[in-house]
């Protein structure tokens, strides 16, 4: 079964800093995809970025970043530049190829502290 | 930027009831998808939906739910007779292709009394 652990249960982090969130996954897939989601006080998904598992160039959106170590089954988000607007739950998961449901981790709450 | 839409934001039951989550999918999708968080928990699948059918679903997804896509654009999740441990955010997602990401609702805030 599909499996993703975020072991980082709270972090924080001063404003203008860069703070890193940890995720790994198991699958025992080859074509698979990889997300984080951000959940802020609204409770709303918000898709933050997205790695497909055959690329080995990290995404990169905006002040947002990963380190997907494949053999690894790493899958870590950098958020550089800290603004108080990225306070929120973040949520790492993982679909296999095909139409198949996410699989979310526990997530990790980030405070951005002034 | 088109969005996914979810009605009532917060609904109050009490426990045997019916109740009806709705949810507007992102005009060209075809993929639709219910999840559910309990409070202080992870996200959980429920239901997946593809060309008018469910395509998968969880253990969680027992006989008291059901979901329907009444027409072109809306797509429901139904739960016959609520229980307590239902009480939970409901998300529904949609995706255009299964290749592609899976944009997320606000969520329908369900409480059973």
């Amino acid at each position: 079964a599909q499996t993703v652990t975020q072991s980082q249960p709270e972090m924080s982090v001063q404003e203008a800093e860069t703070v890193t969130l940890s995720c790994t996954y198991d699958t025992s897939e080859n074509n698979y995809y990889l997300f984080w989601y951000k959940q802020p006080p609204s409770r709303q998904m918000i898709l933050v970025i997205r790695q497909e598992a055959y690329k080995q160039q990290n995404a990169t959106e905006n002040r947002f970043s990963v380190n997907f170590q494949k053999a690894a089954k790493s899958f870590s988000l950098k958020i550089s530049d800290s603004q108080l607007g990225d306070t929120a739950m973040y949520f790492c998961a993982s679909r296999n190829s095909g139409n198949t449901p996410l699989v979310f981790g526990k997530g990790t709450r980030l405070s951005v502290i002034a | 930027e088109p969005e996914v839409t979810q009605t009532p934001s917060h609904q109050v039951t009490q426990m045997g009831q019916e109740v009806i989550l709705r949810c507007v999918p992102i005009s060209n999708h075809l993929y639709f998808y219910w999840y559910r968080q309990i409070l202080g928990q992870k996200v959980e699948f429920l239901v997946s939906f593809y060309n008018n059918e469910i395509s998968e679903k969880s253990e969680i997804f027992d006989d008291q739910f059901s979901v329907e896509r009444p027409d072109g654009s809306n797509f429901t999740l139904k739960i016959r007779s609520t229980k307590l441990e239902d009480s939970a955010m409901y998300f529904c997602a949609s995706s255009r292709d299964i290749a592609y990401e899976q944009y997320f609702g606000p969520g329908t805030r369900l409480t059973v009394t």
